[in-house]
């Protein structure tokens, strides 16, 4: 039973365009979410994470926003640049902070077109 | 760079075999934790360590699997009788503060 979704496998942007990757998750517990950009032959990269009191965190080109009550969050990146052509995972913590094991989503391969 | 190193790369082995993979974490770094990625996935927790004790051992699948971190700092996760469904690519992750797990590049096991 998946408890972070990702139900997008694939999703392609056109450069400069603006990215939106989402997540759902069931479990109310969860109280730390976070995205891992992944690229082929690589482990999994931070790329930012937000704590469920709040509903936006922005870092440069990327912002998070939660949905507590839909229990959805979303990824944005604006403006997309081919360098993000990476798989997204999103990941979920129910220790506060991320200090316990994360439960991930499938994942979701963004692909920028030039 | 000092970052979360995993050896070997690449492991081929026998079904039935015994496996011992390797993760030596960021310097500092009291967490340590082990995840497993199959095609298609994303990464499933199987065990996190807090110093030299396993603090969440619940995602291990089976007593087949086992992992020890003695010195609190290099970790090895250990598989008896390994069968084909054990193939995948087993990630370690370290942390300082639990905020923020940095991954190693992986450890890629094909059990034929």
């Amino acid at each position: 039973d998946q408890q972070v979704k990702q139900n997008s496998p694939s999703l392609s942007v056109q450069e400069g365009r603006i990215s939106i990757l989402n997540c759902d998750y069931t479990n109310s517990m969860f109280d730390y979410f976070l995205w891992y950009k992944k690229y082929p032959a690589e482990g999994p990269t931070f790329l930012i994470s937000i704590s469920s009191i709040k509903d936006k965190n922005e870092d440069g080109r990327f912002t998070v926003f939660l949905n507590k009550s839909a229990k959805h969050l979303s990824l944005h990146i604006v403006p997309s640049q081919p360098g993000d052509s990476a798989v997204y995972f999103c990941a979920a913590s129910a220790l506060g902070g991320g200090a316990d094991g994360l439960t991930f989503g499938k994942g979701t391969h963004l692909i920028i077109q030039p | 760079g000092a970052g979360v190193s995993q050896t070997p790369s690449n492991k081929v082995t026998e079904k039935g075999k015994y496996v011992e993979l390797r993760c030596d974490p960021i310097s500092g770094h009291t967490a340590l934790y082990w995840y497993r990625q199959s095609l298609g996935q994303g990464p499933e927790f199987l065990i996190y360590f807090q110093g030299t004790g396993a603090a969440d051992d619940s995602g291990l699948p089976n007593d087949r699997f086992f992992a020890v971190r003695p010195e609190g700092s290099v970790s090895t996760l250990k598989i008896q009788r390994t069968e084909r469904g054990d193939s995948a690519v087993y990630l370690c992750a370290s942390s300082l503060r639990g905020n923020e797990q940095f991954f190693g590049p992986g450890t890629r096991l094909t059990v034929l």
